[in-house]
Formats: structure tokens, C-alpha cells, sequence
């Protein structure tokens, strides 16, 4: 069971807009930053957002970050069959004194 | 180009040991925290442990305190895992990382390495 919660799949259609949430505390979430990673099929993770909303150079502006209290999202705008991987959510966690994780969110392109 | 490269992984038994060996270049190693992540097979990403650029703050997962030590040789561009007192839990790839701008920012990944515990 994960600190961070995440729906554990999503789909959507090509051109479509979808988003994955990542739901946490107040230990975490609410009082650090997030970043979401993107793992394709049988790859290493990839570094997709940093710091609640800031895209890495490379990575297309289909793809933000947003934070509310102790929530944040993962928006991909103009879906592509690209995208189709597994994305996860991280955070610092004061309590736990470590990098917690959320448990990942496989996205279907249909 | 950075570049980290992990080794070591295989098949242990349980109550054994192993040591992971990650490999960087392309970057100035002594300048960064390092970290390692593992994903058990089918499974999300648990990070396992951080360690600061000189080495003298190490954080680790409960799950591996006392059993799993992080270590670095800034002279050698290398990071290590050294895994005591292995569980069949702990069978997974492990990924050697670049810890970024802030201490959950891994920018850099490696291939990962194959650890599996089992009789």
C-alpha cells in the first residue's frame, strides 16, 4: 500500500485530454514538492515534471503539473499512442524522513 | 552525455548478501546526491536510500535500515549498494539515480540491475 494514492489505470483516445491524481497528507504532499515520472514498457523511469509543475528541457508542453493542498495532477492534453506507459507521483515524506512514491497509474491509449 | 551504468544483480539466496556497483559519467559524480530506486516485478517504484555528495548523510527506506548500507567513491565515479540479510521481498531491478534540484528529483536513470532472492 502506497503513501501516495494514485487510480491504478486511465485511458483515453488519441487527441484526447487526461489526467491522473495523486492523493497524499499533509506529511507530504501538503508540504513539499511533487514530481511525476513516466516508465515506458520496459524502460527506466523518465523524469516527466519537477517541482509541482516545471517540465524537464525535452519534454513536451502536452504534458503539466498542478498542486492543491494535498493533491496534485497530471494532465497529458493531445494524447498520443506514445504515451501509453506507466506514471507515478513522488514526494518527500517529513514523517517517514524519505521519498515516498504513489503506486503508479498505467495509461491506455485506445 | 551522463551515464550510469549498474552491475552486481543475481540470484541469491535467501539470508545472503550482494553488492550493486553503478558506474557515472558525463557529469561531475562528486557534485550530487545519489540515490537507489527498486521496482519488484509487476510492482511501482520504491526508493531505497540517498546519500550526499561527500558521504556523510546517508537516508534510507524502514524496510532496508540495518540490512542495506549506500556507499559512494567519488575518485572512482562509483555508487554501491551493499544488501545484507536478504528477503525474498527484496527481489527486484534496482536503478542507480541522479538525485537533481531537490532531494525527489531523480534526473538521471540507469538500465537497472536484476536482483532476485530465492532457494
Amino acid at each position: 500500500q502506497s503513501v501516495l494514492t494514485q487510480p491504478p489505470s486511465a485511458s483515453g483516445t488519441p487527441g484526447q485530454r487526461v489526467t491522473i491524481s495523486c492523493s497524499g497528507s499533509s506529511s507530504n504532499i501538503g508540504s513539499n514538492i511533487v514530481n511525476w515520472y513516466q516508465q515506458l514498457p520496459g524502460t527506466a523511469p523518465k523524469l516527466l515534471i519537477y517541482s509541482n509543475n516545471q517540465r524537464p528541457s525535452g519534454v513536451p508542453d502536452r504534458f503539466s503539473g498542478s498542486k492543491s493542498g494535498t493533491s496534485a495532477s497530471l494532465a497529458i492534453s493531445g494524447l498520443q499512442s506514445e504515451d501509453e506507459a506507466d506514471y507515478y507521483c513522488a514526494a518527500w515524506d517529513d514523517s517517514l524522513n524519505g521519498v515516498v512514491f504513489g503506486g503508479g497509474t498505467k495509461l491506455t491509449v485506445l | 552525455e551522463v551515464q550510469l551504468v549498474e552491475s552486481g544483480g543475481g540470484l541469491v539466496q535467501p539470508g545472503g548478501s550482494l553488492r550493486l556497483s553503478c558506474a557515472a559519467s558525463g557529469f561531475t559524480f562528486s557534485s550530487y546526491w545519489m540515490s537507489w530506486v527498486r521496482q519488484a516485478p509487476g510492482k511501482g517504484l520504491e526508493w531505497v536510500a540517498n546519500i550526499k555528495q561527500d558521504g556523510s548523510e546517508k537516508y534510507y527506506v524502514d524496510s532496508v535500515k540495518g540490512r542495506f548500507t549506500i556507499s559512494r567513491d567519488n575518485a572512482k565515479n562509483s555508487l554501491y549498494l551493499q544488501m545484507n540479510s536478504l528477503r525474498a521481498e527484496d527481489t527486484a531491478v534496482y536503478y542507480c539515480a541522479r538525485v537533481g534540484t531537490t532531494v525527489v528529483t531523480f534526473d538521471y536513470w540507469g538500465q537497472g540491475t536484476l536482483v532476485t532472492v530465492s532457494s
